[in-house]
């Protein structure tokens, strides 16, 4: 089975530049997360989605950071203009939706999108 | 509001040896899941176990094992007879209700076995 697919694994900008990163989930996965995760931190949710509509962006900077994920699947994460202080590794979760099935609640992780703003 | 507390930031061991390491959360839910994830070098967060709040009985996997006490609000994990490739950054999370929700991060505690 495959993994969460993320891109580009790496990238690196100036400082009011934008950016975007891309998430494809597993096959199935109806939620699918955002994450921050800052050099020495855990991660901690940016943005959730079920199927295409938004569960829970009440952590999402809104005035510099936006999220859709069209027809349910893919997810592109955007941040403009980027801070310094938004270098950090962009991690894409997914998990099943329906709370029954076996393995619900355990989110399978991409290898994330590290970016460094200059 | 939740919160997950890993007080040790780094952990360095010599190879065979055991080690813990300590998680405590806080919660208001009566219904929540606490998980372990490991993070090698190459960045991917990998899942270890989930629990649920109403499954105190404690697991051993392989050199894996786990000690989840309500009373204490803890989910400890221990790595028995350490190796190199369980070197890796160790995360304990939280999330409420269905686990279907989003988890809630300690900040990890850092492994280091030396050969």
């Amino acid at each position: 089975e495959a993994g969460v697919a993320q891109s580009p694994r790496y990238k690196i900008i100036e400082k009011r530049q934008s950016v975007a990163f891309w998430c494809n989930p597993i096959s199935g996965h109806a939620t699918l997360y955002w994450y921050q995760q800052i050099l020495g931190q855990g991660p901690k949710l940016l943005i959730q989605f079920q199927n295409n509509g938004v569960v829970d962006d009440s952590q999402l900077p809104k005035d510099r950071f936006s999220a859709e994920r069209l027809k349910g699947v893919d997810s592109t994460l955007k941040i403009q203009p980027a801070k310094l202080e938004d270098s950090a590794v962009y991690l894409c979760a997914s998990s099943l939706a329906n709370r029954r099935a076996s393995g619900a609640g355990e989110q399978f992780f991409g290898p994330g999108t590290r970016l460094t703003v200059l | 509001a939740q919160k997950v507390t890993q007080a040790q930031t780094e952990i360095s061991v010599v190879e065979k040896e055991d080690v813990t390491l300590d998680c405590v959360y806080e919660t208001r839910d009566t219904t929540y899941y606490l998980f372990w994830y490991k993070q090698p070098p190459s960045g991917e967060l990998v899942f270890l176990i989930r629990r649920n709040s109403f499954d105190e009985q404690n697991e051993i996997s392989g050199r894996y094992s786990w000690n989840f006490q309500k009373s204490t609000s803890s989910f400890n994990f221990t790595i028995t007879a350490s190796q190199v490739v369980d070197s890796a950054v160790y995360f304990c999370a939280l999330s409420e209700d269905s686990g279907n929700t989003p988890l809630v991060f300690g900040k990890g505690t850092r492994l280091s076995v030396i050969a």
